[in-house]
């Protein structure tokens, strides 16, 4: 199993510009989510799913937008990136609830 | 919603204990993880316990809950330099929504 895997690994966008983080696994994980991590700041909850078909919204979701049409990818749109947007992005699956998290290698995303 | 928080830095001589304290808010949070994060890296878990545990070890990792104070701590014995990273500690309900501390930052002196 390649387990949770993240694209780009590192991104450059400019202000206003949109872009998709991608993320797969490949271990028939119904639970997925995305966090971002900022410096200080420890890692917040922005979107995650419990299915295919079905997101729901974390601690910070404003600004990004995600959809969960299989069970393997899950991937998060930024519509107009913003420089507040800067930060380090990790996409993680489990299980289930009840299972352990598994975190993907991040995306360092900088916003100009 | 749930906070956690946890104290920034720890330094401790390589060999000697190292105990690393996190406090948590909500009563309802059934799942406490300890991740392990070293530079450019992802997120490791180091270990985990529920909310019905007191204990668990594993190895050189103790961790211990105190439901009545919300207070959770790592203890890792003869620590070593590859020790040395941040560790989080996450709370939550449910594994795929954790409330995250903004970690401590374990340096090993050799």
């Amino acid at each position: 199993n390649a387990g949770v895997t993240q694209t780009p690994k590192f991104q450059v966008l400019k202000t206003g510009q949109s872009m998709t983080l991608q993320c797969a696994q490949d271990m028939n994980h119904e639970y997925m989510s995305w966090y971002r991590q900022d410096p200080g700041m420890g890692l917040r909850l922005i979107h995650y799913s419990v299915g295919a078909g079905i997101t729901d919204q974390g601690e910070v979701p404003n600004g990004y937008n995600v959809s969960r049409s299989t069970t393997e990818d899950f991937p998060l749109r930024l519509l107009s990136a913003a420089p507040s947007q800067t930060s380090v992005y990790f996409c993680a699956s489990s299980y289930q609830s009840q299972e352990t998290q598994y975190f993907g290698p991040g995306t360092r995303l900088l916003v100009l | 919603g749930e906070d956690v928080e946890q104290s920034l830095f720890l330094s401790v001589r390589e060999g000697d204990s190292s105990v690393i304290n996190c406090t948590y808010t909500d009563s309802s949070s059934t799942y406490l993880y300890w991740y392990k994060q070293e530079p450019g890296a992802g997120l490791q878990l180091l270990t985990y316990i529920f909310s019905n545990m007191d204990m668990k070890q594993d190895q050189r990792l103790t961790v211990l809950l105190n439901k009545k104070d919300k207070h959770l701590s790592l203890r890792i014995a003869d620590t070593q330099t590859g020790d040395s990273a941040i560790y989080f500690c996450a709370a939550g309900a449910g594994s795929y929504q954790l409330t995250f501390g903004k970690g401590t930052k374990l340096s090993v002196i050799p």
